[in-house]
């Protein structure tokens, strides 16, 4: 697998407001996808997932989108709240390997 | 959704120990775990890759004798970091595939070494 230990981007929005993280993956064969939360000091908690045979997909105030043709992915969380402060990254997946981005930190202002 | 289980959440320990970190899936069979090292602000490095009943496949640089990993059975993977020293601090993580699809991860665990 692959990830990389670079330092992590960082968005700021205010509290009520969409947010948007990105995420470019590698492999056009990835044909799997997972978007990841994780708070301080804890183990990544899973969001949402998408198959490459979807261009969208929805939960709970959050939506994943995905552009195969640039090798693209995003989490849009709507109405962010404080306790969506967090680092987020996506995964990509060919099979039974998993491949991580960075990573964004999330800061979401009162 | 499914469990995975890390322990202990925090340890910390003098130069020259040996700790065993637990992860355990506890609601499904994980043919596969994973284990993690992270540093602060940063994402995740993959260590290794555990597979029930066989080797751990290391990444390169990852020291084999130093991150000792097994994968005794389905639901158990350790990694026991041997004679540790204070540069091996860091917040290690394991995560389990469910049916090659869904990775989720453990809670983590803290090592300090003084």
């Amino acid at each position: 697998g692959e990830s990389v230990g670079l330092h992590l981007p960082t968005l700021s929005v205010q509290e009520g407001d969409n947010s948007i993280i990105n995420c470019a993956y590698s492999n056009s064969a990835s044909d799997y996808f997972i978007w990841y939360k994780q708070e301080s000091g804890k183990g990544p908690q899973f969001i949402i997932d998408i198959r490459s045979n979807m261009d969208k997909r929805q939960g709970q105030r959050v939506t994943v989108l995905l552009n195969k043709t640039v090798k693209h992915l995003s989490l849009q969380i709507a109405a962010t709240q404080p306790g969506d402060s967090a680092v987020y990254f996506c995964a990509e997946s060919t099979g039974n390997q998993f491949y991580f981005g960075t990573g964004t930190s999330l800061t979401v202002i009162p | 959704g499914a469990v995975v289980s890390q322990h202990p959440s925090r340890v910390i320990c003098k130069s020259g120990t040996s700790v065993k970190i637990e992860c355990r899936s506890l609601d499904f069979q994980a043919t596969t775990m994973f284990w993690y090292r992270q540093f602060p602000k940063q994402s995740l490095m993959l260590m290794a890759t555990s597979n029930e009943g066989s080797k751990a496949t290391y990444e390169q640089g990852v020291e084999k004798d130093k991150f000792l990993i097994n994968h005794a059975s389905l639901t158990l993977s350790t990694l026991t970091v041997t004679s540790a020293h204070p540069e091996d601090s860091s917040f290690y993580i394991c995560s389990a595939s469910l049916q090659g699809e869904k990775l989720f991860f453990g809670s983590g665990t803290q090592l300090s070494v003084l």
